[in-house]
């Protein structure tokens, strides 16, 4: 089993739609957790870290649920500009951390 | 600002080769992540750097091995290339090695293939 495993997609969503993402971990005693965007042979770009309260930036909404050990994204509205693959990200470690991400899922918004 | 940079961007090696990428970190790191990406797959860590020293180890082979300076810059060497190692290699800096919560910051990238 991978240690971080995504919704493979890709997703094909008009503008305007909302599209959800879903993320599993298999290290339970994993302390921190992100999404990243990535643009098409450009570096990860962080997006949102992701706390179990839950958080909020603008359209984009990310949660945390511990107990089930799973992470998901959602984006409302979406825009053309949204298109990108958008990465799973779990930190784990002591003294030291080891990042550890999804294989990512491409999303495709067409207008 | 100065954001995280690496050298080379592209490169060619033959089979059997040697290769060394670099890395400076963001102003203010003093962490140095390197990763491998290759074509429709996520970032695998492959090592961290921490005090000049390897603090965490992904599952890849010795032929992978890494540097940290001084100055916190990074090198990842890799010794007797294989077309399998054609990938693009990311090296992200954070600050201190120790809080997971930290957020990671990636370089640009280093376009590998091997012929």
């Amino acid at each position: 089993r991978k240690e971080v495993e995504q919704d493979p997609g890709p997703f094909n969503v008009p503008e305007g739609a909302t599209v959800a993402f879903n993320c599993t971990y298999s290290n339970s005693a994993s302390q921190s957790f992100f999404w990243y965007r990535q643009d098409c042979r450009k570096e990860p770009k962080l997006l949102m870290s992701v706390y179990s309260s839950g958080n909020e930036d603008g359209r984009f909404t990310a949660q945390l649920n511990r107990a089930s050990q799973y992470i998901s994204l959602l984006i409302r509205d979406s825009k053309l500009s949204d298109s990108a693959t958008y990465l799973c990200v779990v930190n784990s470690g002591v003294g030291g951390f080891k990042t550890i991400f999804g294989a990512g899922t491409r999303l495709f918004v067409k207008a | 600002d100065a954001g995280v940079t690496q050298s080379p961007t592209h490169l060619i090696k033959t089979r059997g080769q040697q290769v060394t990428l670099r890395c400076s970190p963001k102003s203010g790191h003093d962490t140095v992540s390197w990763y491998q990406q290759a074509l429709g797959q996520g970032p695998q860590f492959i090592f961290q750097y921490y005090e000049e020293e390897e603090r965490q180890r992904g599952n890849f082979p010795d032929r992978f091995s890494g540097h940290q300076f001084p100055n916190y810059s990074s090198e990842l060497n890799v010794n007797a290339l294989l077309l399998g190692d054609s990938a693009l290699y990311l090296c992200a800096s954070s600050l201190g090695p120790g809080t997971a919560g930290n957020t990671i910051y990636f370089g640009e990238g280093s376009w590998l293939t091997v012929v």
